[in-house]
């Protein structure tokens, strides 16, 4: 399968704990975006990265959100201090440059 | 965060019939998409249109990116049941940067 990967596609955890998801883009992809998406609505962007730098954050990345991207392949999003609020479908998309954006399954956040 | 205005938020149609969905922004984009969205699944690409004005089809499916640059439709021919799902319109824009800024989807049900 060489399309988007996400791992792992559900993590449950607790109030404070901290999470990390990973992404592996399409193979030669050189962006790679993050986005958000809860129940009932369209994903929302939180950062993207050009190749190895993040270009762009969004305001709804807080503080206790960090996200990286070492060698320009695959990527990693961290959550620490997990609140309920958190809790969503976290979605990467990755394309070669302008226009079409491919998601990968996601990882259902689910904090109690 | 921004969201475009897609509607209708649902359909329920019987097979056979077409469907049509459409999405309005204030905001001109110079890309728009339409993805398909399937529960616990990521959206998966359907049709991408790059110029006001242009017509693109993929199969039963048909689109067009507004001459305004604000606004975006998507038909459905001849539904199936396996054409359910939600479907999303996003779009990327002059002021946005390369983010996608999504629809808030449309529910379709379609009844064998």
């Amino acid at each position: 399968d060489t399309g988007v990967s996400q791992n792992p596609r559900h993590k449950i955890t607790k109030r404070g704990q901290n999470v990390t998801f990973r992404c592996d883009p399409i193979s030669e992809h050189n962006r790679l975006y993050w986005y958000r998406q809860t129940l009932g609505q369209g994903p929302e962007f939180l950062t993207y990265f050009q190749n190895e730098a993040q270009l762009e954050k969004s305001r709804l990345l807080s503080d206790r959100f960090s996200a990286e991207r070492p060698k320009g392949s695959f990527s990693t999003l961290e959550i620490q201090r997990t609140e309920q609020g958190d809790s969503a479908m976290y979605l990467c998309a990755t394309t070669p440059g302008w226009g079409e954006q491919f998601f990968g399954p996601g990882t259902r956040l689910t904090v109690l | 965060g921004q969201q475009l205005n897609q509607s209708p938020q649902s359909m329920f149609i019987q097979e056979g019939e077409d469907v049509s969905m459409n999405c309005t922004s204030s905001s001109i984009f110079n890309t728009w998409l339409w993805y398909k969205q399937e529960p616990g699944e990521g959206p998966v690409l359907l049709i991408a249109l790059y110029k006001a004005g242009e017509l693109t089809s993929n199969g039963r499916l048909t689109a067009q990116f507004g001459i305004t640059r604000k606004d975006s439709f998507l038909n459905i021919s001849a539904s199936i049941p396996s054409d359910v799902g939600i479907y999303f319109c996003a779009g990327q824009g002059e002021t946005s940067g390369s983010r996608l800024t999504f629809g808030e989807g449309t529910q379709l049900t379609v009844n064998p």
